[in-house]
């Protein structure tokens, strides 16, 4: 079945780097997008950024340019998701969901739990 | 870049009611590319509707979508014991991606 798979839950000191991984599984990976969204403890949706599983192009929420990278692996249909310079408002669930286009995130990933703590 | 306002922010009915959400953009949504998300606590979000008024794969009809241009409402028409949780609306047509803040609809 058609299903996207997360690395597990990370802890990171303040001014470091994490790398969530977004396995997919069950379609073609290179006929769709992947987007990032995040939620912060209690919080709502929030959208980071959407890669191209076809050719890498990237778009970035504003908010976030500068540290974050996302990048694709198609030998393994998988998804990563770079953040770079953790604060601790950085702390949240961070879900990957295959874009769609005009018909908008239509498969998501469980989520990985990102705690920014020193 | 579009903002999207949900309201109400809670919704308090009982098993068998229908329930009405609402989201209003701050501008228009290009191509009526506005979605619908139900969320439980601990899951991840489920897509229910997508190009305002389409229902995703396994979504049953009692979930409905309408709306275009600023003005976008999903209606449940008979809530189930499952239903009862946290909906947000999405916007995709344009860049920066959107969602609103959400509406919670608990139990009565």
């Amino acid at each position: 079945q058609v299903q996207l798979v997360q690395s597990g839950a990370e802890v990171k000191k303040p001014g470091a780097s994490v790398k969530v991984s977004c396995k997919a599984s069950g379609y073609t990976f290179t006929s769709y997008g992947i987007s990032w969204v995040r939620q912060a403890p209690g919080q709502g949706l929030e959208w980071m950024g959407w890669i191209s599983a076809y050719n890498g192009n990237t778009n970035y929420a504003q908010k976030l340019q500068g540290r974050v990278t996302m990048t694709t692996d198609t030998s393994t249909s998988t998804a990563y998701m770079e953040l770079r310079s953790l604060r601790s408002d950085d702390t949240a669930v961070y879900y990957c969901a295959r874009d769609q286009s005009e018909d908008a995130f239509d498969i998501w990933g469980q989520g990985t739990m990102v705690t920014v703590s020193s | 870049e579009i903002v999207l306002t949900q309201s109400p922010g809670t919704l308090s009915l009982s098993p068998g009611e229908r329930a009405t959400l609402s989201c209003r953009a701050s501008q228009s949504v290009s191509s009526s590319y506005l979605a619908w998300y139900q969320q439980k606590p601990g899951q991840a979000p489920r897509l229910l509707i997508y190009g305002a008024s389409s229902r995703a794969t396994g979504i049953p009809d009692r979930f409905s979508g309408s709306g275009s241009g600023t003005d976008f409402t999903l209606t449940i028409s008979r809530l189930e014991p499952e239903d009862f949780a946290v909906y947000y609306c999405q916007q995709y047509g344009s860049s920066p991606v959107a969602f609103g803040q959400g509406t919670k609809v608990e139990i009565k």
